[in-house]
């Protein structure tokens, strides 16, 4: 059981450049999210997929994408990226029933020049 | 509006020095209250859920406990592997934020030998 998995682990780009991180989870969850973590401002919420089929914004959507490709795999996409995008991103799921905790996986560090 | 706010930011402790750490809240209709640890270049770990006033929960050398304003974790007779970031987050029952976690900033343990 490999719970959250990320990819990549690292990852830099240069302004304008596209990229896709993408997430996995082999629990069996109905609901994904996508966080940024950057210092001093706690997790925030980009996306988040409450079931299969569906997606809604979050706290801190604009320059993102998301697509949610079946119940395990939740991938987020810069179209164009900034430097404001610097971050560490992380995905999360939850079993989507009741009121439950969310797991993370490890987390993709992204530099943009 | 939906808010989570940690003290103190940091916390030095020597080994064997108990202390608490605290989670103050204002949430629309709380559904549960969320403690993660997060280690350097990690995912949040999840420790424990508390979903009512006057829950508290256990495990190894932490405690949580909950009021209706906020959470504290005890942390008893700390070992230098604790040392790590320890989050708070909130689910709203209602509202925008609704079914989503709200994250604190956090608070940074150091447990010196």
């Amino acid at each position: 059981n490999a719970g959250v998995t990320q990819t990549p682990k690292f990852q830099v780009l240069k302004t304008g450049q596209s990229m896709t991180l993408q997430c996995a989870q082999d629990m069996n969850h109905n609901s994904m999210y996508w966080y940024r973590q950057d210092p001093g401002m706690g997790l925030r919420l980009i996306y988040y997929s409450a079931s299969e089929g569906t997606t809604d914004k979050g706290e801190v959507p604009n320059g993102y994408n998301v697509s949610r490709l079946n119940k395990r795999e939740f991938s987020l996409r810069l179209e164009s990226a900034a430097p404001s995008q610097t971050s560490v991103y992380f995905c999360a799921s939850r079993t989507g029933f009741g009121y439950n905790e969310q797991f993370f996986g490890p987390g993709t560090r992204l530099t943009v020049l | 509006e939906d808010q989570v706010t940690q003290s103190p930011e940091a916390l030095r402790l020597q080994e064997g020095e108990s202390s608490s750490l605290n989670c103050s809240y204002t949430v629309s209709g709380l559904r549960g209250l969320f403690w993660y640890r997060q280690d350097p270049g990690k995912g949040p770990e999840f420790l424990f859920t508390l979903y009512s006033a006057g829950e508290e929960k256990e495990k190894e050398r932490l405690k949580a406990t909950l009021t209706k304003k906020e959470s504290f974790l005890h942390i008893t007779a700390p070992k230098p592997e604790d040392s790590a970031t320890y989050l708070c987050a909130v689910q709203a029952g209602t509202g925008r934020s609704q079914g989503n976690l709200i994250f604190g900033k956090g608070t940074k343990l150091s447990v010196k030998p």
